[in-house]
């Protein structure tokens, strides 16, 4: 694997499940973040993480709980969620927060709340 | 409130130059400029970034203004592939990520 991965690429589930995304780099990267891209809307900053700590949270509902166990994994775990929570959730890794530094996306999980 | 300005779409013809505008009047000393485009429903893609200088990688080159209040992204020589959202982006570093606006939908024509 090479990259950002995210699993599942699709996850349809009801308001009363708990299910988790996961994201994993093999880059290197010490710092990873979570986007939200819902309909017709520009891609939300969700959460940052750097050197496995949470540097960031960017005002999201606590029904969202992320997890950086190490610097290459990444979790969002969801309970209880609502149907406008349907949305692509995009994971992204970069080498350090400064600002010559790129992030570098994965595929995203394409989630749907029903 | 989005740091950049981009117009909404724009249609370019295969095979030649594709030239993206930004405008970023409100930039800071120390932010960079970066680029990233999102085929339909994929994961976002770095292109390039700059600060004050002007860039090229293998993918396209970035020109930036003397008093860099804005910037043109030029893909050489456009493919059909190249139809996607262009974003402009404006960052300074730190734990604020990427503030994504609504970017230029390019459209490739064959």
């Amino acid at each position: 694997e090479t990259g950002v991965t995210q699993t599942p690429r699709h996850l349809v589930m009801g308001m009363t499940n708990k299910k988790s995304l996961k994201c994993e780099q093999h880059l290197g990267h010490n710092a990873m973040y979570w986007y939200k891209q819902s309909a017709k809307k520009p891609l939300e900053l969700m959460f940052v993480y750097s050197l496995e700590e949470r540097v960031e949270n960017n005002s999201v509902p606590s029904r969202f709980s992320p997890e950086c166990p190490n610097s290459s994994h990444l979790f969002l775990h969801l309970h209880t969620l609502q149907p406008e929570d349907s949305a692509l959730y995009l994971c992204a890794s970069s080498q350090g927060l400064a600002g010559a530094t790129w992030q570098f996306f994965g595929p995203g999980t394409r989630l749907t709340v029903l | 409130d989005a740091k950049t300005t981009q117009p909404t779409s724009m249609d370019c013809a295969e095979g030649r130059a594709a030239n993206l505008p930004c405008n970023h009047s409100t930039i800071s000393g120390n932010e960079y400029v970066y680029w990233y485009r999102q085929i339909h429903s994929q994961g976002p893609q770095y292109i390039i970034h700059g600060l004050k200088n002007n860039e090229t990688n293998e993918m396209a080159s970035l020109i930036i203004t003397e008093d860099r209040k804005s910037s043109t992204l030029i893909l050489p020589h456009a493919t059909l592939r190249d139809t996607a959202v262009y974003y402009c982006i404006v960052r300074g570093g730190g734990a604020d990520g990427l503030t994504f606006g609504k970017g230029t939908h390019l459209i490739i024509q064959p």
